[in-house]
């Protein structure tokens, strides 16, 4: 039973316009969520985060926004840029859960056309 | 923060045999993590591994199949015993930073693995 849903395996958009990553959860208990992107060969980098308490989190172009009723949160890259192409996955960590256990989606594949 | 390494970056392996993956960071951390991304898959925590102590198992994994290392601050190995298919996987070392502001979780470039 998946904690947490990336039900989009890829998005296409062109350079400069918005990119939406979407991410749904089902644990009410989970406390914080993070952005990760990951390029091929390299390991997930930390992208963002917010915390439950929050409902928008803004860093540069990133931006999260959580939703908690409707248990959804999502990221947000305006402008997109080719360099933006990755996978992003979305995680999730239960309150009181120890630093490293972290839920993951299975990912988002954005391709930032040129 | 960290910057993490892993050995090997991949391997293909025989059924029954067993890969040892090392990990190694560039700083003292005291949190090491493990974790295992199978084929069209997220990210699923194997285990904790503080040094000093016994690796702590998520539900699901064991200490036989996947015995690990933690001989200081810096280093870890993860073994993958008796592999199988189904072990095919990207193995991935991860540590977090705690700094005054953040605790940040870094992970390594990952181990891709193929058992035949």
């Amino acid at each position: 039973d998946q904690q947490v849903k990336q039900n989009s395996p890829s998005l296409s958009v062109q350079e400069g316009r918005i990119s939406i990553l979407n991410c749904d959860y089902t644990n009410s208990m989970f406390d914080y969520f993070l952005w990760y992107k990951k390029y091929p060969a390299e390991g997930p980098t930390f992208l963002i985060s917010i915390s439950s308490i929050k409902d928008k989190n803004e860093d540069g172009r990133f931006t999260v926004f959580l939703n908690k009723s409707a248990k959804h949160l999502s990221l947000h890259i305006v402008p997109s840029q080719p360099g933006d192409s990755a996978v992003y996955f979305c995680a999730a960590r239960n309150y009181g859960g120890s630093q490293g256990n972290l839920i993951f989606g299975k990912g988002t594949k954005l391709s930032v056309k040129p | 923060s960290a910057v993490i390494s892993q050995k090997p970056s991949r391997d293909i392996c025989q059924r029954g045999t067993s890969l040892t993956i090392q990990c190694q960071v560039d700083s003292q951390v005291t949190m090491m993590f493990w974790y295992r991304q199978q084929p069209g898959q997220s990210l699923t925590l194997i285990a904790t591994a503080n040094q000093g102590s016994e690796a702590t198992y998520e539900s699901g994994f064991v200490i036989d199949k996947f015995p690990i290392s933690r001989p200081n601050l810096t280093f870890s190995t993860l073994t993958v015993s008796n592999m199988s298919p189904e072990d095919s996987s990207i193995y991935l070392c991860s540590v977090v930073w705690f700094s005054m502001f953040y605790n940040e979780q870094f992970f390594g470039p990952g181990t891709r693995l193929t058992v035949l």
